[in-house]
Parts: C-alpha cells; structure tokens; sequence
C-alpha cells in the first residue's frame, strides 16, 4: 500500500483542465510544504513539475500548477495537450530521515 | 547537460549482492545529494536511499535499512548501491536521481535521472 493516496486514473479533453489529488497524513502531507510531482510517460524516467507544494522548475510550463490544504495536495493541468497523456506521481517529505514518500500514481488520458 | 548513467543490474538469486553504479557528468558532483529511486515492473515509485553531496550522511526507506548501503565516489563522480539479502520484492528499475539545489543537503526532490538500471530477483 502506497504512503499517499491518488486516483487511478483521471481523463480530459484537449484544452480542458484535471486536477488530480494526492491525500497524506498529518505526518506527511500536513506537517511539511515539501510536496512534489513527477510526470512519467511510458518507459522513461520520471520528470519533475512541481517542488515546494507549488514551485516549478525552469523550463516547466505554467499549465502546471500545485497547490495543499490541510493533509491533501494538488496537480492542476489547464489547458490539456495530447502530450500530457502520462503518469503522474506526488510525493512527500515524511521526517524521521524519511526523505519521500509517493502515491501510487495517477495515469492521465486525453480524450 | 546533466547526464546520469546506471549499470550493473541484472540477475540474482534470492539472499544475493549487486552493486548498483551511477556515473554522473555535466556538472560538478561533489555539489549535490543523490539519491536511488526505484520501480517495480508496472507499479509506482519508491526512494531507496540519499546521501548527502559529502557523503557524510545518508538516508534509507525501512524497506531496504539493514540491507542496502549507498555510498559515492566524488573523485570518480559515481553513485554507488551496494544491495544484500535480495528478495523477490527488489525486482524493479532502480534510478539514479540529482537533488536539485547545490548546497550540499537532501532536499528530498529528484530533479534530474538516469535511464535506470533492471535489477531482478529471482530463484
């Protein structure tokens, strides 16, 4: 079982948003503003979008937002395209030398 | 360009070793924590293990503490994963990943990776 909890699966049309969620604990998600997402397609490694609950790293589009409240975190992608379609993982700083902790991931399909 | 090359996976027995290599290029390694990340074949992700830019101090999920150590070279600019007592759950690619801030600390975010390396085990 996965430390943070996400959807299977989500989908959108082109040009809409999804919003997919990622739900931790008060040890976890809660207690830390160091929640992270990765978009990884098929056979490739994982890529960094969000750092810092809502920080993107150079060179990510801002259709790719983050966002937390409370134990539950966020991955807003407005404005879909066809290369979106991907897996999408968050992850989370859990103490105790515990440096991350991820969900289980979410697959993201444009419709 | 930031480049990160994993090898020495493949095959092994039940209670065997491998050591896991990562050779790093395109910026100065010695700066930087890095850490192993793996995933089993169609599952999600998981952090094995950091280690600071120093070497100093790592870090282990309970998952594999007791049976893996990381270790790093910063004269070669190699990462290291030294796996013990295998189990048939360490089947997985396992990644090389850079923090990305170059003060030295585990930030606990993976900003560049490496292609990944197939460790199975299996009798």
């Amino acid at each position: 079982q996965s430390a943070l909890t996400q959807p299977r699966s989500v989908s959108g049309s082109p040009g809409q948003s999804v919003t997919i969620s990622c739900t931790g604990t008060s040890s976890d998600v809660g207690a830390y503003n160091y929640v992270s997402w990765y978009q990884q397609h098929p056979d490739k490694a994982p890529k960094l979008l969000i750092f810092d609950v809502h920080k993107r790293p150079s060179g990510v589009p801002d259709r790719f937002s983050g966002s937390k409240t409370g134990n539950a975190a966020s991955l807003t992608i407005s404005g879909l395209q066809p290369v979106d379609e991907a897996d999408y993982y968050c992850a989370s700083f859990a103490g105790n030398n515990n440096l991350a902790v991820f969900g289980g991931g979410t697959t993201l399909t444009v419709l | 360009e930031v480049q990160l090359v994993e090898s020495g996976g493949g095959v092994v027995k039940p209670g065997g070793s491998l050591r896991l290599s990562c050779v790093a290029s395109g910026f100065t390694f010695s700066q930087f924590a890095m850490n192993w990340v793996r995933q089993a074949p169609g599952k999600g992700l998981e952090w094995v293990s950091g280690t600071r830019a120093s070497g100093l101090d790592t870090y282990y999920a309970d998952s594999v503490r007791g049976r893996f150590t990381i270790s790093r070279d910063n004269s070669k600019d190699t990462l290291y994963l030294h796996m013990n007592s295998l189990r048939v759950d360490d089947t997985a690619v396992y990644y090389c990943a850079r923090d990305p801030f170059d003060y030295g600390g585990n930030s606990g975010y993976f900003h560049h990776w490496g292609q990944g390396s197939l460790v199975s085990v299996s009798s």
